[in-house]
C-alpha cells in the first residue's frame, strides 16, 4: 500500500512556542491530505482537510489561526501549531488519499 | 453522515478466528465499507475495503450482505499481535473525510 510518513514522531515544548508536523506522501501524489488529532482512549478527530495550492478546510471548532496548515507541494502537508499551551498536547496524525485513505504514524506532541 | 455501530471490545485466544461486526443501517448507495486497524501511538492502517459480498485479503475478509447495512470482518488465526482498535468506517472509496465518523472502534485483546 501507499505510504504516509510524518515527521517528526514526538516533539516536546514549551507553552508559547510554535511547532511544525510535516506530512508527507512516499511514493504517491496526494492533492488532498486530512489532519486528525486524537486524544488517549479517544477516537480520530478530523481538525482540517489540506489542499494543494489553496486554503485549508477546517472543522467546526478548529482556529485556522492556531492549526496552521500549508500544502505546498503534491507530497508535503504541514501542520503548525501556533503558541502552544498544555492542551494542545495530543497525538497529531495525518493522511492522504491513494485510492483509499492511507495514514501516517503520527506526532506525539507534549506542551509543558 | 453515516455512522457505524461496533462492539467496544472483544476478546480472544491465539489460532481463534475472530469475527468483527459492524451496523451501519444508513450506509448511502455509493458508499464503500473500510475497516483499520490502530496500535497505541501509531496512525491506523488499512485492512480491507469492500462495497459488497465478500472480500478477501492476505491478512482479512470482508463479509457484506446484499442489504449492506452491516458488515462483518473476519481475522483468521489471530495471534498476540492483532491486539489493536479495529474501525469500521464507511464513506466514499477514497475515504472522503466528511462522510467518515471515526467512533471508538472496537478493542480487540487476543490472549496466549
Amino acid at each position: 500500500g501507499a505510504v504516509v510518513s510524518q515527521h517528526p514522531s514526538w516533539v516536546i515544548c514549551k507553552s508559547g512556542t510554535s511547532v511544525k508536523i510535516e506530512c508527507r506522501s512516499l511514493d504517491f501524489q496526494a492533492t488532498t491530505m486530512f489532519w486528525y488529532r486524537q486524544f488517549p482512549k479517544q477516537s480520530l478527530m478530523l481538525m482540517a482537510t489540506s489542499n494543494e495550492g489553496s486554503k485549508a478546510t477546517y472543522e467546526q471548532g478548529v482556529e485556522k489561526d492556531k492549526f496552521l496548515i500549508n500544502h505546498a507541494s503534491l507530497t508535503l502537508s504541514t501542520l503548525t501549531v501556533t503558541s502552544a499551551h498544555p492542551e494542545d498536547s495530543s497525538f497529531y496524525i495525518c493522511s492522504a488519499i491513494s485510492e483509499t485513505q492511507y495514514f501516517g504514524p503520527g506526532t506525539r506532541l507534549l506542551v509543558l | 453522515l453515516a455512522k457505524t455501530t461496533q462492539p467496544i471490545s472483544m476478546d480472544s485466544y491465539e489460532g481463534q478466528e475472530v469475527n468483527i461486526t459492524c451496523s451501519h443501517n444508513n450506509i448511502a448507495t455509493n458508499d464503500y465499507i473500510t475497516w483499520y486497524q490502530q496500535f497505541p501511538s501509531q496512525g491506523p492502517r488499512f485492512i480491507i475495503q469492500g462495497y459488497k459480498t465478500k472480500v478477501t485479503n492476505e491478512v482479512a475478509s470482508l463479509f457484506i450482505p446484499a442489504d449492506r447495512k452491516s458488515s462483518t470482518l473476519s481475522l483468521p488465526r489471530v495471534s498476540l499481535s492483532d491486539t489493536a482498535v479495529y474501525y469500521c468506517l464507511v464513506g466514499d472509496q477514497a475515504g472522503n473525510n466528511r462522510k467518515l465518523i471515526w467512533g471508538l472502534g472496537t478493542s480487540l485483546a487476543v490472549n496466549p
